[in-house]
């Protein structure tokens, strides 16, 4: 089966920085993605790595190993507005179907002042 | 951009009933399209993927039969939820996957569909 683990919650301080780890155990791994959800909300995309290594976009970085199938997404100098879930998402081909997208559990982060 | 629009955004229903929700692609062709559910404070469960003009696969212990999903076109997919109960009260939200690679490396999501069942 495929399997995806966060962390449940975080908390952190504004202008802090924050890791959230993902774990994940999946047949027919094609990429990671992370993506930060309000609640009732759609999901919007924040990074893709697909390659071993880092990913830098603005205050969002995203890292990846997969001999480890491990996954980070770092958020430098914390904004309150960052408060929101953020999903790992594994890309995945299996059961007949090609890249489907496969979300972990989900980290809610509360930034607090 | 790649937009998906869905509708409705939130539906009440009685208990027994039907519910559909639609999914378009306004400015692309969407070949596949995912339909998830999510129950509060969990993350997005997938239910199935649909090709266009083909059945749909579903993901293990969702029921096909109770979770009814149309893809006719490039553009539309639909989910019926049909003689829904409160359990199946939930966040049901599509997305699409685009031909190209461009838009979100390929993944647009609906805004969702807050179904409640009474």
């Amino acid at each position: 089966g495929q399997n995806i683990d966060q962390p449940t919650e975080m908390t952190a301080t504004e202008g802090a920085i924050v890791q959230i780890n993902c774990t994940y155990q999946t047949s027919g791994f094609n990429g990671l993605f992370w993506y930060q959800q309000h609640a009732g909300e759609a999901p919007t995309f924040l990074s893709y790595n697909v390659l071993d290594g880092l990913e830098e976009k603005g205050r969002f970085s995203s890292f990846l190993s997969r001999s480890k199938g491990y996954s980070y997404l770092l958020l430098k100098e914390l904004q309150m507005k960052d408060s929101a879930s953020y999903l790992c998402a594994v890309r995945a081909n299996y059961g007949g179907a090609t890249n489907k997208l496969i979300f972990g559990t989900g980290t809610l982060l509360a930034v607090q002042p | 951009g790649a937009v998906v629009s869905q509708h409705p955004s939130w539906v009440i229903c009685k208990s027994g009933t039907s519910v559909k929700i639609e999914c378009r692609s306004l400015d692309f062709q969407a070949t596949t399209m995912f339909w998830y559910r999510q129950f509060p404070k969990q993350s997005l469960m997938l239910m199935a993927t649909s090709n266009e003009g083909s059945k749909a696969t579903y993901e293990q212990g969702v029921e096909k039969d109770k979770f009814l999903i149309n893809h006719a076109s490039l553009t539309l997919s639909t989910l019926t939820v049909t003689s829904a109960h409160p359990e199946d009260s939930s966040f049901y939200i599509c997305s699409a996957r685009d031909r190209g690679t461009k838009n979100n490396y390929g993944y647009t999501f609906g805004s969702g569909t807050r179904l409640t069942v009474v």
